[in-house]
């Protein structure tokens, strides 16, 4: 089955602690995003990569670091240095067809409580 | 500023009816307008893509309309039924970089 994985669903974090959280995509995408979900908001766009080896930061960066060292692999890395982590974490993948853009997949997401 | 709006308040219908939801968008200029449903604690999931190019795009009981001039792009839902009920959100792509969504409006229909 192709898609997107992120784990873990549910995390758990002491104030202070770095967590990363995982997301993985077997559809062969060039893109993936990572995106905050918090109660009855939209989607906040955190970081996002178009190729491997390369990110640009999104509206919301600051707390957050990621790598793309190779393309199907997007972990994203909450620091403490991120004021109000407690949030759910959604990533996404997509690619381009000749017509234009398709749809982003995404994962089942993480819920991130930090007490 | 720039800005998406979706109804936040939840719309309720009921079933077998046509379900109207509104994104309206102000300060872009969006190259594709793409819809999405989330249920609660899932991911969302892709449902219509329409260029600026197209006024209208269907896909089974789903229809899209896109209206650069007003900034607005309606979903309609026919024939909805129970398991039609999540949240819808749009999202915009100006094709610079990712998409930008709105907070989504929930549909709620009654048997």
């Amino acid at each position: 089955d192709g898609g997107i994985t992120q784990s873990p669903k549910y995390l758990f974090r002491k104030e202070g602690q770095n967590v990363t959280l995982s997301c993985e995509q077997n559809l062969n995408h060039d893109a993936m995003y990572w995106y905050r979900q918090d109660p009855g908001q939209g989607l906040r766009l955190i970081y996002y990569s178009q190729i491997v080896n390369d990110f640009q930061k999104g509206d919301i960066a600051e707390g957050y670091s990621v790598s793309r060292e190779k393309k199907e692999s997007f972990p994203l890395t909450v620091t403490s240095a991120q004021k109000n982590p407690t949030a759910f974490y959604l990533c996404a993948s997509s690619t381009m067809d000749d017509r234009g853009r398709k749809g982003q997949y995404f994962g089942p997401g993480t819920r991130l409580t930090v007490t | 500023s720039q800005k998406i709006e979706q109804n936040s308040e939840a719309l309720n219908i009921q079933e077998g009816k046509t379900a109207t939801l509104t994104c309206n968008y102000t300060n872009y200029s969006p190259a594709y307008l793409q819809w999405y449903r989330q249920d609660p604690g899932r991911g969302p999931v892709f449902l219509l893509l329409i260029r600026e190019n197209e006024k209208e795009k269907r896909k089974e009981r789903l229809k899209v309309t896109f209206d650069t001039t007003l900034k607005q792009s309606l979903f309609h839902i026919t024939a909805s039924q129970p398991a039609d009920s999540a949240t819808y959100l749009c999202a915009l792509d100006t094709g610079r970089r990712a998409l930008t969504f709105g907070s989504g409006t929930r549909l709620q229909v009654q048997p």
